[in-house]
């Protein structure tokens, strides 16, 4: 199965609204981190947002936050008064507790991302 | 503080050639992360250091694949006698101490196989 699920290829938003893009995911860790990535079409990934599985708070970084839903694991970012350099693919991973050799590979799992197209 | 880069950008080459791909991670980061990412997928996981040990390997990493990181610094992945099916964007990531700690990624190292 897999451990990151984003059902959504591509995305299309007008400038200056809002979009989510949706993120669900599958662990039985108690303790995991849930991360947000773009990346441009240049290839470099940028990180966007973080959420701990413990954080009782949403996370917000400017205008990206985190709607995470933690019974129906899901994590899904928000991007408001989107811009068009907001273009760009979109991708959810997760970190989960090392597997005893990893020592402290906190290593991430990636779905498979959206294409977010901002419309002037 | 430049960020993690990676050598070279593009590498094109043919079909049983030896490649050689080079990170620089951020100064201070102990941890380093090699993934690949192939047309239309996420990145996935290839090999952790965390200074100079190798901790962990993906079976994604075959035989003809090799990872060092000497001395805790750069590290260098090592293709033997390429295939068509390794080409991929090679990327590499740094992090700090700290289980919430962002990894930083390099742009990457886009291989073709021809």
């Amino acid at each position: 199965a897999q451990k990151i699920t984003q059902t959504q290829p591509g995305m299309f938003v007008q400038e200056k609204e809002a979009v989510t893009l949706d993120c669900t995911y599958d662990t039985s860790d108690q303790s995991y981190g849930l991360f947000w990535y773009k990346q441009p079409s240049s290839g470099e990934m940028i990180f966007l947002i973080y959420q701990g599985s413990y954080d009782e708070q949403n996370a917000t970084e400017g205008r990206y936050s985190l709607n995470f839903q933690k019974a129906r694991k899901s994590a899904n970012l928000v991007i408001s008064a989107s811009q068009l350099g907001d273009s760009a693919m979109y991708f959810c991973a997760m970190r989960e507790t090392p597997g005893a050799a990893g020592g402290s590979n906190y290593k991430l799992t990636f779905g498979k991302g959206t294409l977010l197209t901002v419309n002037p | 503080d430049t960020g993690v880069s990676q050598n070279p950008r593009h590498k094109i080459t043919k079909r049983g050639q030896n490649v050689t791909f080079r990170c620089d991670p951020i100064s201070e980061h102990n941890r380093l992360y090699w993934y690949r990412q192939t047309l239309g997928q996420g990145p996935e996981f290839l090999t952790y250091f965390q200074n100079e040990a190798q901790l962990e390997k993906s079976r994604l990493l075959s035989d003809r694949f090799s990872a060092e990181r000497p001395k805790g610094s750069f590290s260098t992945l090592e293709i033997q006698r390429t295939e068509q099916g390794d080409s991929a964007m090679y990327l590499c990531a740094s992090s700090p101490e700290g289980i919430s700690a962002e990894q930083y990624f390099g742009p990457g190292t886009r291989l073709t196989v021809t």
